[in-house]
């Protein structure tokens, strides 16, 4: 299974931009990046994924290098609402059993 | 996506006894999964729930402390069995869109909150 690395927390100010590192040096050819976002007394939410370069939703942007060994999820203009932990996950190589890793807990500051 | 609904939302137990979590999805799904959430601490799975099949427990979980059911496909249970309080965490139920597709995201419930005294 692919591991993944984020740092452990940040802090930010409302209304700025928030980029959440992740480093996956094993991924493998077929391998997606997931992002997740955790609210407390939830279950993760879904929020982006990608395979290379630049994918954008309405919640955020993930960015790809071109040798995929890491990934960056940046959270425009964030508000208190988006205080959470954000999971960055790899399947690794055709599985199904998908580990999280410690996620970055990300607080944001009025 | 799969709207998932978990009952009971939270318990407190007794240790020496059993709880069962039921989920339910509003959609057939092939694959199910159940996680445990440890206080302040990642997910961890569990097991994974294939209708027509037993379930595949990861390293450190056994059926005879956490036993699986998948009737059909929208319902799976678990069981915590012979609770002690090292038991207490979230447990949360998940599903895959596509079975056919590794990468494909996972959808969770809101799990249930169990504490053991």
């Amino acid at each position: 299974l692919a591991k993944t690395t984020q740092p452990i927390s940040m802090d930010s100010y409302e209304g700025q931009e928030v980029n959440i590192t992740c480093s996956h040096n094993n991924i493998a050819t077929n391998d997606y990046i997931t992002w997740y976002q955790q609210f407390p007394s939830q279950g993760p939410r879904f929020i982006i994924q990608g395979y290379k370069t630049k994918v954008t939703n309405e919640v955020a942007s993930l960015f790809i290098p071109a040798d995929r060994k890491s990934s960056t999820l940046s959270l425009p203009r964030v508000s208190l609402s988006d205080t959470a932990v954000y999971y960055c996950l790899v399947a690794g190589a055709g599985s199904y059993q998908l580990t999280f890793g410690k996620g970055t807990k990300l607080s944001v500051i009025p | 996506s799969a709207v998932i609904s978990q009952k009971p939302s939270r318990d407190i137990c007794q240790r020496g006894t059993s709880l069962t979590i039921q989920c339910q999805v509003d959609s057939q799904v092939t694959m199910m999964f159940w996680y445990r959430q440890q206080p302040g601490q990642s997910l961890t799975l569990i097991a994974t729930a294939n209708q027509g099949s037993e379930a595949t427990y990861e390293s450190g979980f056994v059926i005879d402390k956490f036993p699986i059911s998948r009737p059909n496909l929208t319902f799976s249970t678990l069981t915590v069995s012979n609770m002690s309080p090292e038991d207490s965490s979230i447990y949360l139920c998940s599903v895959m869109d596509s079975p056919y597709d590794y990468n494909s995201p996972l959808h969770f419930g809101n799990g249930t909150r169990l504490t053991v005294t």
